[in-house]
């Protein structure tokens, strides 16, 4: 069985400082694994994804996660939040089979100025 | 880029009453397209995959008479809600995979917001 669990359900921060949002995944093989932010009354936009090649994964507007097998974890982080980061953002894993997505509870991140 | 839209964003209707919501894939075709449910302060849970020209696949514990899904065309999925009751409002979202591109990426609607009185 596949699932993801994202650690802390608020994360605050101030503008420039870094951003860390946890996610921590079960899958009985090898996964692939995204982040995806929601902006208000917004579609989800993916944010960056794994799919077992490089570990360390860059995706838009400075994010990037590493993928540690070692922790089944593929944390989220930004080495300076701007105010427009402030979203909500899920964690992923795709099952096996392929037309599953299973998502995490997700992390509000509100940016102070 | 790939864009999915849906229509309404919102809606308000009366208990027993059906409503109907479109999940279009704009710019591109989509054999598949994915419905979610997003309850309050939860997470997304897949309601049902729809594939164009057969009949959709549900999750276990979901309806399928109460939320028909019709997927007719490569750019066009509906889910109607029947009888809607104040227990089915919530936040639909629907998803796309872009045909022949791989099973790695969902590119999401807005997401519609269904209110039942």
């Amino acid at each position: 069985a596949q699932s993801v669990t994202q650690l802390d359900s608020h994360v605050s921060v101030s503008e420039g400082t870094p951003v860390l949002l946890r996610c921590n995944y079960s899958s009985s093989y090898s996964p692939s694994l995204f982040w995806y932010v929601q902006h208000p009354n917004k579609g989800l936009q993916l944010l960056l994804k794994y799919t077992s090649a490089a570990t360390l994964v860059k995706g838009i507007n400075g994010f990037e996660a590493e993928f540690k097998k070692s922790e089944t974890s593929f944390h989220l982080t930004k080495p300076s939040a701007h105010m427009s980061d402030a979203a909500e953002y899920f964690c992923v894993v795709r099952g096996y089979n392929f037309n599953k997505f299973y998502f995490g509870s997700g992390t509000k991140l509100n940016v102070k100025p | 880029g790939a864009v999915v839209s849906q229509h309404p964003s919102r809606v308000i209707c009366k208990s027993g009453t059906s409503v109907k919501i479109e999940c279009r894939s704009l710019d591109f075709q989509a054999t598949t397209m994915f419905w979610y449910r997003q309850f309050p302060k939860k997470s997304l849970m897949l309601m049902a995959t729809s594939n164009e020209g057969s009949k959709a696949t549900y999750e276990q514990g979901v309806e399928k008479d109460k939320f028909l899904i019709n997927h007719a065309s490569l750019t066009l999925s509906t889910l109607t809600v029947t009888s809607a009751h104040p227990e089915d409002s919530s936040f639909y979202i629907c998803s796309a995979r872009e045909e022949g591109k791989g099973h790695n990426e969902q590119f999401f609607g807005p997401g519609t917001r269904l209110t039942v009185l």
